[in-house]
């Protein structure tokens, strides 16, 4: 069973680049996107951003600027940053995945697979000076 | 993109009671609808997909329902464990976008 634990510093600056990585156990990269959240009181839950086995991404465009997310499936782990970060980025940011392609289960197709799991345990990342 | 808005935002419910929860798109998503739990310092968990089909080990008495634009979930004799916070999810147009949320607390 596929596991997902994250981790990063929990206090940024304003200004500064957040940096947070998740590591995958117990499962493979290929087949998945992989995808971070962050869920703050003001906004709720926002899709901040994924990567694909390949490479490929696809950011919020809302936050694409200034959001980067990468893969080393080396070390099968993927990781985000967030540049020039302000107050609005305090939130609890979570891992997750998506599967890439659809399948069939049963006597149901899905084309397309949209929703996630599982989720890592969440990192809550303050910006304050 | 697509506005998700839920009701009510908060639900009081009796143990052994159902709870009806509603979820409105502002753009048709087809059946490209989820619905999570979340309780109180976890990650959201999947509930179900497709608006309909409850994800693995996810029990019977969750049901999910609905097209379009309006959405159910029902809960139908809530357990101790049900109580939380529970959202809806559109993944039929980028950004994929979440409701706020309602909140089954105990009547």
């Amino acid at each position: 069973q596929v596991q997902l634990q994250q981790w990063g510093a929990g206090l940024s600056k304003p200004s500064e680049t957040l940096s947070l990585t998740c590591a995958v156990s117990g499962g493979s990269f290929s087949g998945y996107s992989w995808t971070w959240i962050r869920q703050s009181p003001g906004k709720g839950l926002e899709w901040i951003g994924e990567i694909n086995h390949g490479g490929g991404t696809n950011y919020n465009p809302s936050l694409k600027s200034r959001v980067t997310v990468s893969l080393d499936t080396s070390k099968n782990h993927f990781s985000l940053n967030v540049t020039s970060v302000t107050a609005a980025d305090t939130a609890v940011y979570y891992c997750t995945r998506r599967r890439a392609t659809g399948f069939c289960s049963g006597r149901s197709c899905f084309p397309f697979v949209g929703w996630f799991d599982p989720w890592g345990q969440g990192t809550l990342v303050t910006v304050s000076s | 993109e697509i506005v998700m808005t839920q009701s009510p935002a908060t639900l009081s419910v009796s143990p052994g009671e159902r709870a009806t929860l509603s979820c409105r798109a502002s753009q048709r998503v087809s059946s490209n609808l989820a619905w999570y739990q979340q309780k109180l310092g976890q990650a959201p968990r999947l509930l179900i997909y497709g608006v309909s089909t409850r994800a693995t080990s996810i029990p019977a008495r969750f049901s999910g329902s609905g097209s379009g634009t309006e959405f159910t979930l029902t809960i139908s004799s809530l357990q101790s464990e049900d109580f939380a916070v529970y959202y809806c999810q559109q993944y039929n147009t980028w950004p994929f976008t979440f409701g706020p949320g309602t909140k089954v607390d105990i009547k």
